[in-house]
């Protein structure tokens, strides 16, 4: 079964750099979510779209921004990026319908490294 | 706001014996919960869920988990372990009605042949 594709896997930025990170939700999955996991910590929600909305917004500095295109894949833009975030950044997708008890499947996430 | 708190995260046992994991949420009002497995390198899988109905949730490779309402606990278990369940467990945690997912700091448990 066709499961959530992010692209790249693995990113390398020096500081200052900027980064943008796409997902692939599964074929017919209307909702996209983003979480940044950072070495040795729990995943932490980022932000979220449904039918190219956002719906719902969590720790997210304000030097990113985060879209969801017709095809219902996503990107994460980072800017101005620090040390502080590299980590592995997962997309999940889910076919939520409006309804939100729906099953988040993960990506295999995107490991970026700020030098 | 609401939090998941999972304890002893370092857990170290041997093929064969019975594992626990203790989980829990607060939050006053219905949740969903859930259990994600990461094996070393790779993307959180889910293990089990607990929406609603039988409190007695049976997952894939031989977990099961425990809603208790009255504890705000929803513990995991498996009876025997495998070295292959060497991997980190992440509690979540989801108010209905809301999307993101609210994880626990995740145990690494590690099974020793």
């Amino acid at each position: 079964a066709a499961g959530v594709i992010q692209s790249p896997r693995h990113l390398i930025k020096e500081k200052r750099e900027t980064a943008t990170l796409k997902c692939y939700p599964i074929p017919r999955h209307d909702t996209v979510y983003w979480y940044q996991q950072g070495p040795g910590q729990d995943p932490q929600f980022l932000i979220s779209f449904y039918e190219k909305m956002q719906s719902d917004k969590g720790s997210i500095p304000d030097r990113f921004s985060a879209q969801q295109f017709s095809d219902y894949h996503s990107e994460l833009n980072m800017s101005s990026l620090e040390l502080g975030d590299s980590a592995l950044y997962f997309c999940a997708s889910s076919s939520t319908g409006g309804d939100t008890s729906q099953q988040q499947y993960f990506g295999p996430g995107t490991r970026l490294t700020v030098t | 706001a609401q939090s998941v708190s999972q304890h002893n995260h370092h857990v170290i046992l041997s093929e064969a014996a019975s594992l626990e994991l203790g989980c829990n949420y607060s939050y006053g009002g219905t949740v969903n919960l859930f259990w994600y497995v990461q094996y070393p390198g790779q993307h959180l899988q889910l293990l089990l869920k607990y929406f609603s109905g039988d409190p007695l949730v049976k997952g894939i490779k031989g977990f099961e988990a425990e809603f208790i309402k009255s504890k705000f606990s929803f513990n995991l278990r498996k009876p025997s372990v495998q070295w292959s369940d060497t991997a980190e467990y992440f509690c979540a945690a989801r108010p209905y009605g809301n999307n993101r997912l609210a994880f626990g700091k995740g145990n690494q448990v590690v099974v020793i042949p």
